[in-house]
């Protein structure tokens, strides 16, 4: 156990809908990154907040934001979902901002979109 | 052309088997150099992480990374049916502007049989 939870563990809803991932990071950890897995793409950097500010940004679609709170959790909306959103999503956290070593993996949560 | 690449196997040995993982990289800029497990529907686990060039023991394991080849590897020696996983290398230029994003090779799928 990783210590990263995230929740739901699976969803599945139809195309054009709008979800909500959310994950709480390991106790202390102050930066969280969100990532997408998919078969033919791999595992895919989309954002990383640290202490509640975006610090980088990568293949991240315009229908997908996220946020982190001031409990440090974080949530990941996807909106106007489309096949092709379906995945798992993976969020991580780490201690420190750039600390690459300490980036600890949630259990994911598996989109499908029908 | 992706920044790493790694083989996808899949890759079948015989219990007691060393293992050899490897990944190749275009980034002169990565630094930071990981190797993941990832059991099936799981989240990442973190293995093995080496800064720079050189070799690394754990156990059974030693991740090795030439920067002037663009290299590394992953040895398992002794492997066993638990190794049976998806291994993924993961790097990044963390202290740049990356702030510890990963950029990850697409997996190599492992089946240790007994």
């Amino acid at each position: 156990d990783s210590g990263v939870t995230q929740t739901p563990k699976h969803l599945i809803t139809a195309t054009g809908q709008r979800v909500t991932l959310r994950c709480s990071p390991r106790s202390g950890d102050l930066s969280v990154y969100w990532y997408q897995q998919s078969l033919d793409q791999g595992l895919q950097f989309l954002i990383q907040y640290y202490n509640g500010e975006e610090r980088a940004k990568g293949n991240i679609l315009e229908r997908f934001s996220a946020q982190q709170f001031p409990d440090l959790h974080s949530e990941l909306n996807l909106s106007s979902l489309e096949l092709g959103d379906s995945a798992l999503y993976f969020c991580a956290s780490s201690a420190i901002a750039g600390r690459t070593d300490t980036q600890y993996f949630g259990p994911g949560t598996r989109l499908t979109v029908l | 052309q992706k920044e790493v690449e790694q083989d996808p196997g899949p890759l079948s040995v015989p219990e007691g088997a060393i293992v050899s993982l490897n990944c190749t990289y275009s980034n002169s800029a990565f630094q930071y150099f990981m190797w993941y497990r990832q059991y099936s529907r799981k989240g990442p686990e973190l293995l093995m992480y080496t800064y720079s060039s050189g070799n690394k023991e754990d156990g059974r394991f030693t991740a090795q990374v030439d920067k002037s080849s663009k290299y590394i590897s992953l040895f398992i020696r002794d492997s066993q049916p638990s190794d049976s996983a998806t291994y993924l290398c993961a790097m990044s230029d963390a202290g740049g502007t990356s702030y510890g994003k990963l950029t990850f090779g697409q997996g190599t799928i492992l089946t240790v049989h007994p």
